[in-house]
């Protein structure tokens, strides 16, 4: 089984609506991040938590929250999607160290 | 902002071969990795390398550091069309709490 797993692996969405990722991880990790992957753009960060109580904003945090329901959990929201948040969405983990990260596999995100 | 660049960004060469690509960046950091990307798939760490290393092997990936220009290189021998991927570098800057992701070189290895 994966250690970090991601859901829905798909999701078309229109314009307004509101939608939820979610990502669980059995690694035992505190740390938690979520990027988004545009073509030719790389990994943007776009908010991390280093624990329950712990939320930070990444680089580019606008038009999204999230929610660290326990140290296995970490949802992202999308309050009122626009088609400029189409992207491909990773959710990552690390221990306490955090040097390496441990990717989920992804989630596809259009919307319309 | 990105934080490193990779160069090229696009690299095709045949199975057997030798391909390299580098990454720049732009602040002192704490340590480099890279990481590969299978298409649409999550990032898996390949190597990591401390500031205070010059190099590092770990079976056919060999990576440098150079700490004086800000750029690293990766190394990967006897190339296989496994290898077919992305490989991203990623710094983990003095003073921040998170990694810096390069854009990517996209290798093709043919067979």
């Amino acid at each position: 089984d994966a250690d970090v797993t991601q859901t829905p692996r798909n999701r078309i969405t229109k314009t307004g609506k509101r939608i939820m990722l979610e990502c669980s991880q059995t690694k035992g990790h505190d740390r938690m991040y979520w990027y988004r992957q545009d073509p030719g753009l790389g990994l943007r960060l776009i908010y991390y938590s280093f624990d329950v109580k712990d939320i930070n904003k990444g680089e580019i945090s606008d038009g999204y929250s999230v929610s660290r329901q326990a140290q296995a959990k970490f949802s992202l929201s999308l309050e009122s999607a626009i088609p400029n948040q189409t992207a491909l969405y990773f959710c990552a983990t690390s221990d306490l160290g955090g040097e390496t990260q441990y990717f989920g596999p992804g989630t596809r995100l259009l919307v319309l | 902002s990105q934080q490193g660049e990779e160069d090229p960004q696009a690299l095709s060469i045949q199975e057997g071969e030798n391909a390299t690509m580098n990454c720049s960046y732009k602040t002192s950091i704490n340590n480099l990795q890279w990481y590969r990307q299978n298409s649409g798939r999550g990032l898996v760490h390949l190597i990591l390398i401390r500031s205070n290393e010059r190099e590092k092997h770990s079976g056919r990936l060999r990576v440098t550091l150079d700490t004086s220009k800000k750029s690293s290189s990766l190394l990967i021998t006897a190339s296989r069309a496994a290898d077919t991927a992305s490989y991203f570098c990623a710094t983990d800057r003095t003073g921040a709490n998170n990694l810096f992701f390069g854009t990517g070189t996209r290798l093709t290895v043919i067979p």
